[in-house]
Order: structure tokens, then C-alpha cells, then sequence
């Protein structure tokens, strides 16, 4: 079974440009997360989906940050403009659905804002 | 917000000796207690979990205690061994279901030394 696959693996931007990060979960998980992780530090929840609707979003930045997961599969981040404090790793994790708790992560997106 | 407390924030261990991480929290209306464990450039991974109808659950050498009364559960590694150089996050979830989320200890760094 493959994994939570995402792009790019690093990102080296300039402050104030634009950014954006792609995800695609195991087949067949209804829920996908994306998680903000400063070095560290725990993983910070950014905005949860239950197939391509919003059910958590309330940690995400939305002056700057977006997300859409329109199909219910794979799923876009977008940071715009960036700050120097979103030098982060972006992960993203599916999970199947209510009798799963195990949450499965990507090797996640390591951003520097220059 | 519901908080979950980590210590140590790092720790050394000799290899064969015994690796202890806590966690406590604040609510005991929690049904789930994971560890994750994360390699230096990947995403966590779930390591072990444990509901709270049972007091303890191994795993090959590692170990959740869970202490309902003291709202602590514990992990911890036995004839630690170079390879589980890492860092372990405990984390509580938060709502059932599909909508489930999980909120995320700061971490311990753990090495241990050939």
C-alpha cells in the first residue's frame, strides 16, 4: 500500500512570494490533515478535511494561508504572501475514518523564508 | 483548549538501559493515548497506543502505562537501542468520530548512545 506522498520536499522562498504544497493521501482516507511543525515542536493542526469539506480550519492563518481538497483525494497548501515565521515543515496525514485512529504521515515539506 | 504536558524535553540514554517519557493532561474525558515517533526528515508515525480500559499495553520493548488517577500515561523503552533515536509525541484526541483531531505534545528528543 503506498504512503502519504507529498511535493516538493524543500522549498527555499523569498518573503512575501507565494507558495504551495501538494498531497496526496493513501486511497480511500476519507480524512486528510495539514500540519504546521516549527522546529522543536510538536505538530500544530492547520485545517482538517473530512472528504472535500472543511471541519477544522480554525489554527490556519487564513489572511495568508488556503487549502482545497476538491475531489476528496489529493489536496493543495498555498501560503500567500509568506512570512519569515512559516519556515516550517508542512506535513500532511490521512486517516481512513471512524474505527481507524492511526493517523498516516507524509515525509512532509520543508520551507525556508528567506 | 485541552493541554497535554511532555517531559523531558530531551533525554540520553546508554544502549540497553530503559527510555521514560510522560505525558499529563488536564481532562480525563479522553478514549485514546497514542506515541508517535519521528526520524529526523520524515513524518511521525504511530508507535503504540492504548485505551483507557486497560492500565499498561507492550509492545515488543516498548511499553504504555497509563495512571487514570494521576492523568498520566507514560511510555516507555526497554534495552534501549541506537536505532529508536528520535522524537516521541504523545497526543490526546480531541472530538469522536470522523471529525477526530489529535493535539500534540512538544516532544522528546531521545538519543541513545552506543
Amino acid at each position: 500500500e503506498a504512503g502519504v506522498a507529498q511535493s516538493p520536499r524543500y522549498k527555499i522562498i523569498e518573503k512575501r512570494q507565494s507558495v504551495a504544497f501538494w498531497c496526496n493521501p493513501i486511497s480511500g482516507h476519507a480524512t486528510l490533515y495539514w500540519y504546521q511543525q516549527i522546529l522543536g515542536q510538536g505538530p500544530k493542526l492547520l485545517i482538517q478535511f473530512q472528504n472535500n469539506g472543511v471541519v477544522d480550519d480554525s489554527q490556519l492563518p487564513k489572511d495568508r494561508f488556503s487549502a482545497e481538497r476538491l475531489k476528496g483525494v489529493d489536496s493543495t497548501l498555498k501560503i500567500q504572501p509568506a512570512k519569515l515565521e512559516d519556515s516550517a515543515v508542512y506535513l500532511c496525514a490521512s486517516r481512513a475514518g471512524t474505527s481507524e485512529e492511526t493517523q498516516y504521515f507524509g515525509p512532509g515539506t520543508r520551507l525556508l523564508v528567506l | 483548549q485541552q493541554q497535554v504536558k511532555q517531559s523531558p524535553q530531551s533525554l540520553i540514554v546508554q544502549k540497553g538501559g530503559i527510555s521514560i517519557i510522560n505525558c499529563a493532561y488536564e481532562n480525563t474525558a479522553f478514549d485514546y493515548f497514542p506515541w508517535y515517533q519521528q526520524f529526523p526528515g520524515k513524518g511521525p508515525a504511530l508507535l503504540i497506543a492504548i485505551r483507557p480500559d486497560v492500565s499498561e499495553k507492550k509492545e515488543g520493548r516498548f511499553t504504555i502505562s497509563f495512571n487514570k488517577s494521576a492523568k498520566q500515561f507514560s511510555l516507555h523503552i526497554m534495552d534501549s537501542q541506537p536505532g529508536d533515536s528520535a522524537t516521541y509525541f504523545c497526543a490526546l484526541p480531541k472530538r469522536p468520530g470522523n471529525n477526530r483531531k489529535l493535539i500534540w505534545g512538544l516532544g522528546t528528543s531521545l538519543a541513545v548512545n552506543p
